[in-house]
C-alpha cells in the first residue's frame, strides 16, 4: 500500500551547517509531495509542495526535489537558521486522492 | 491564508466522559478532517468528510464519532472517553491544489 517514510526522528545541528531532512515513499500512482513544518505549539502549515512540471519548489531557503527514479524527496537547505528549529512532516496524496499521507515526523534543533 | 479554527483549545475530562471537539472553517472548502498527534506517530486520520451530512473513516477511528452538519462546522465525538485518547487534536480542511490548511489543535487530557 501508499506509504511515506521519514528516517531520522531527531536531527541536530549546528547553525550554519546544511540542512537535509530524508523523505521516501511508496505510491501505486503518480504522487504529489509535501513538506510541512510545525513550531513548537503551533499548527502544521504547508513548506513546499512538489510540481507536476517537476521545478524545483523553493521557500524560505528550503528546497526539495522529487526523484521519481528513488521514489524520494528530500528536504534541504544550505545553511541552519536558529529559527530552522521545528517537527518536519513529509506527505504525499496519489493524483487525485482526498488524502494525505504522512510520515512520522522529524524533529529538527539547530543550535548555535 | 485559510481560516481553520477549534475548539476548545484545552480540554480536561474523565475517563468515561463525553466530549465533543468542535472546528470550522470559512473559506468554503469540502474536505475537512480530523487527526490525533502523538509522539512518535505523527499525525493519524481519524475521520474526514467531503460535505455536510457525509462522514468517511480513516486509519484510526476507534472509539471516535464524527458529524459534519455544515459546509464549515466539523466535530469529533468521544462518547466514552479512555486514557489512550489523550492526544494533540487536530482539524484540517482541504483547499486547491491538495494543500490541508490546519486549525491551531485542541489539547485533550483523559484522566
Amino acid at each position: 500500500g501508499d506509504s511515506v517514510t521519514q528516517t531520522e526522528g531527531l536531527v541536530t545541528l549546528t547553525e550554519g551547517l546544511p540542512v537535509m531532512l530524508n523523505c521516501t515513499y511508496q505510491s501505486t500512482y503518480s504522487p504529489f509531495l509535501f513538506w510541512y513544518v510545525q513550531h513548537l505549539n503551533e499548527a502544521p502549515k504547508l513548506l513546499l509542495k512538489s510540481f507536476t512540471d517537476n521545478k524545483r519548489p523553493e521557500h524560505q531557503g528550503f528546497h526539495a526535489t522529487l526523484h521519481k527514479s528513488s521514489s524520494s524527496f528530500h528536504l534541504q537547505k544550505s545553511s541552519a537558521q536558529l529559527s530552522d528549529s521545528a517537527l518536519y512532516y513529509c506527505a504525499f496524496a496519489s493524483s487525485g486522492s482526498w488524502q494525505l499521507i504522512f510520515g512520522s515526523g522529524t524533529q529538527l534543533t539547530v543550535m548555535p | 491564508e485559510a481560516a481553520v479554527t477549534q475548539s476548545p483549545r484545552n480540554k480536561v475530562t474523565v475517563t468515561g466522559g463525553n466530549v465533543t471537539l468542535s472546528c470550522r472553517q470559512t473559506n468554503s472548502h469540502n474536505y475537512m478532517y480530523w487527526y490525533r498527534q502523538d509522539t512518535g506517530h505523527g499525525l493519524r486520520l481519524i475521520h474526514y468528510s467531503y460535505g455536510a451530512g457525509n462522514l468517511q473513516i480513516g486509519d484510526v477511528p476507534d472509539g471516535y464519532k464524527a458529524t459534519r452538519t455544515t459546509q464549515e462546522d466539523f466535530f469529533l465525538l468521544l462518547e466514552l472517553a479512555s486514557p489512550s485518547q489523550t492526544s494533540l487534536y487536530f482539524c484540517a480542511s482541504r483547499g486547491g491544489q491538495d494543500t490541508q490548511y490546519f486549525g491551531p489543535g485542541t489539547r485533550l487530557l483523559v484522566l
